[in-house]
């Protein structure tokens, strides 16, 4: 089964501190994507790549880095966290050809403090 | 850019009843559709997707209407019941890179 594997689960990270979120993916697909969840909002694009060794800037890049080492893994960086950067991030997904059918992570809950 | 609004924010309907979410988007480009379900602590699970040369698509209870003229996609959850109690986002997309923009989502609850 196609499957999206975050982790770590949850984080408490300390204001500046550096927090790396995992992402690991054994469906095979090309696309992945980091996408932030706020209260009341929807997801809005972090960083997203199409192709091992190479990222794009989504469309709230800033005080993130994305890092594809691999097809299968793509990491978000915050170098320096923050306290607005607490959210639930999740990763996603997508095989070339199929464009709104995405598969998703369980997400990370982090925290800043 | 892409503009996406969702409404409502907030649904309750009783067991049997039906449920309309509806999203209406800016970009006349856009191609691709879809809503996806998110369960409490869960990542978010695809329910359905359309292109945009289909009006209509119906799956066990669930139909998809899609209204290019007025840039208007709907969700209609025909006798609902408790286990469709979640969040539910319409995402729409218009580029080869499969960038989709998220609704605001609508929490739905099914009183029993």
């Amino acid at each position: 089964e196609a499957a999206v594997t975050q982790s770590p689960r949850s984080k408490v990270a300390v204001t500046g501190g550096k927090v790396t979120l995992s992402c690991h993916q054994t469906n095979n697909h090309d696309y992945m994507y980091w996408y932030r969840q706020d209260t009341g909002h929807g997801l809005r694009l972090i960083h997203y790549s199409y192709v091992a060794d190479s990222t794009e800037k989504g469309d709230i890049p800033d005080g993130y880095k994305a890092s594809r080492p691999s097809q299968e893994n793509f990491s978000l960086i915050l170098e320096l966290a923050s306290l607005s950067q607490t959210a639930v991030y999740f990763c996603a997904s997508r095989r070339q050809g199929s464009n709104s059918d995405y598969t998703f992570g369980s997400g990370t809950r982090l925290l800043v403090i | 850019g892409e503009q996406v609004e969702q409404r409502p924010p907030h649904l309750s309907v009783r067991e049997g009843d039906s449920a309309i979410i509806i999203c209406t988007y800016t970009d006349s480009a856009t191609a691709y559709f879809s809503w996806y379900k998110q369960e409490a602590g869960a990542g978010l699970q695809l329910l359905m997707s359309v292109l945009s040369n289909v009006d209509r698509k119906e799956e066990q209870g669930l139909t998809v209407l899609l209204n290019k003229k007025d840039k208007r996609l709907s969700l209609n959850l025909t006798a609902a019941h408790p286990g469709d109690s979640a969040v539910y986002f319409c995402a729409v997309g218009g580029s080869a890179l499969g960038r989709l923009h998220f609704g605001a989502g609508t929490q739905l609850i099914v009183i029993p």
